[in-house]
């Protein structure tokens, strides 16, 4: 069974709304990953956060990290149209990093 | 400096001829991992490879699915009497140590297409 699962599947929203994305996992973390994937190719690694943080910021990217219930959100601010592709979390519970099935994000111009 | 190449980057087989993927991680990267993303699917963990350690065949679909490592360099993944079903973009990633602490970098992925 996958170890992240994002929320929602597909987002649809307008250039320069948020975009939000969430993720739950199941087994304790050291930390938890988001990566991003255009064109169904190879990814990009975005943000870590480790298992002692609770936010992290990174450009227009906001991550954060609630370890007692499981879960992380991906917040990206001003969104552009760059920003259209799938976003998926990770952790690595035991060094075999394991990905959730993503959340497809759609900027409408 | 160089980042994670696979090669080739698109290969069309017969079903049951055998294919041979080719990753070269980054120089220095101890960590390798493979993974196989079906079209509009998540990313499926295949094998991972660790420095000088055994590797973690536990995401292998079957028996036809091989990988290899050569010390802490490139990397091939074999499918044997491929299927239909083995259709897929095949991803390499290479990391400075575990995933459990450090981020993995992706290479640009083969597509497979099984007739």
């Amino acid at each position: 069974s996958q170890q992240g699962e994002e929320d929602p599947q597909a987002l649809s929203i307008q250039e320069g709304e948020n975009a939000t994305m969430n993720c739950s996992y199941k087994t304790s973390i050291n930390n938890l990953q988001w990566y991003r994937q255009n064109s169904g190719r190879g990814l990009v690694h975005l943000i870590l956060i480790r298992s002692n943080e609770r936010e992290k910021h990174s450009g227009r990217l906001r991550v954060t990290l609630d370890t007692s219930k499981k879960s992380s959100s991906l917040l990206i601010t001003a969104s552009r149209a760059a920003d259209t592709a799938s976003y998926f979390c990770a952790t690595a519970p035991d060094d075999k990093i394991i990905f959730g099935k993503g959340t497809r994000l759609h900027i409408l111009p | 400096g160089a980042g994670v190449s696979q090669s080739p980057s698109n290969k069309v087989t017969e079903k049951g001829k055998d294919v041979e993927l080719r990753c070269d991680p980054i120089s220095g990267h101890t960590a390798l991992y493979w993974y196989r993303q079906r079209l509009g699917q998540g990313l499926e963990f295949l094998i991972y490879f660790q420095g000088n350690s055994a590797p973690d065949k536990s995401g292998l679909p079957s028996d036809r699915f091989s990988a290899e490592r050569t010390g802490e360099s490139v990397s091939t993944l074999t499918i044997q009497r491929t299927q239909q079903e083995d259709s897929a973009v095949y991803l390499c990633a290479s990391g400075i140590g575990a995933s459990s602490y450090n981020e993995q970098f992706f290479g640009p992925g083969t597509r497979l297409t099984v007739l």
